[in-house]
């Protein structure tokens, strides 16, 4: 099935750092999500974007929906040692539409 | 709130028998829950699509009889792996959507299967 491009596979940052994380599609989403899955856990949603355009905080977190509605960027200020864990990109084409996942990051900070 | 619960949490079984797992929404009444599997290392699949009270619908290449999927309640949806083979052990985890034409989706903590 289709999936959003998400690389690399792996990122390593230090403690403090900034990061940012980005998310391509080839066709058109109207909703782009954004998840963190902690080993053996389900996913947690951290933001939600309804709009092209769209830039959304919360707290160190920031992710924007592009305004070709093919790409979402994540970024995460100031990270520490709980950030750690894989973040998922996730589309929507439409209200009842279903899900389409990014193949994930996992994320590591060294303290 | 939008909590989802999954039980059990992991479950270990032998070749050729049947594990229900339960997903509950506690705090919300979802018309829609899915199901996914998702292998170590990779990304969630959808495996199923249940609405309150109807047929689930199934994606290609995932036996509805061998995972029977319930959706009794606004609250409640079950998957079944029926005669569970060794292949079939995988992360399962369950979301469930608000209100119809609501896009959030809110996860499970899953479960993890074990086939002997």
């Amino acid at each position: 099935g289709q999936q959003l491009n998400q690389s690399p596979q792996s990122m390593f940052i230090q403690e403090g750092e900034d990061v940012s994380m980005n998310c391509t599609s080839s066709s058109i989403f109207n909703t782009w999500l954004w998840y963190k899955q902690d080993p053996g856990e389900g996913p947690v949603l951290l933001i939600a974007l309804y709009k092209a355009g769209e830039l959304t905080s919360n707290g160190r977190l920031t992710a924007q929906f592009g305004i070709t509605r093919k790409d979402s960027f994540l970024n995460i200020s100031a990270s520490i040692p709980s950030d750690v864990g894989i973040y998922f990109c996730a589309g929507q084409a439409g209200a009842d539409s279903k899900l389409t996942f990014g193949k994930g990051i996992t994320l590591s900070v060294r303290p | 709130g939008a909590v989802v619960s999954q039980h059990p949490s992991w479950v270990i079984c032998k070749s050729g028998t049947s594990v229900k797992i339960e997903c509950r929404s506690l705090d919300f009444q979802a018309t829609t829950m899915f199901w996914y599997r998702q292998f170590p290392k990779q990304s969630l699949m959808l495996m199923a699509t249940s609405n309150e009270g109807s047929k689930a619908t199934y994606e290609q290449g995932v036996e509805k009889d061998k995972f029977l999927i319930n959706h009794a309640s606004l609250t409640l949806s079950t998957l079944t792996v029926t005669s569970a083979h060794p292949e079939d052990s995988s992360f399962y985890i369950c979301s469930a959507r608000k209100l119809r034409g609501s896009e959030t989706q809110y996860f499970g903590p899953g479960t993890r299967l074990l086939v002997l």
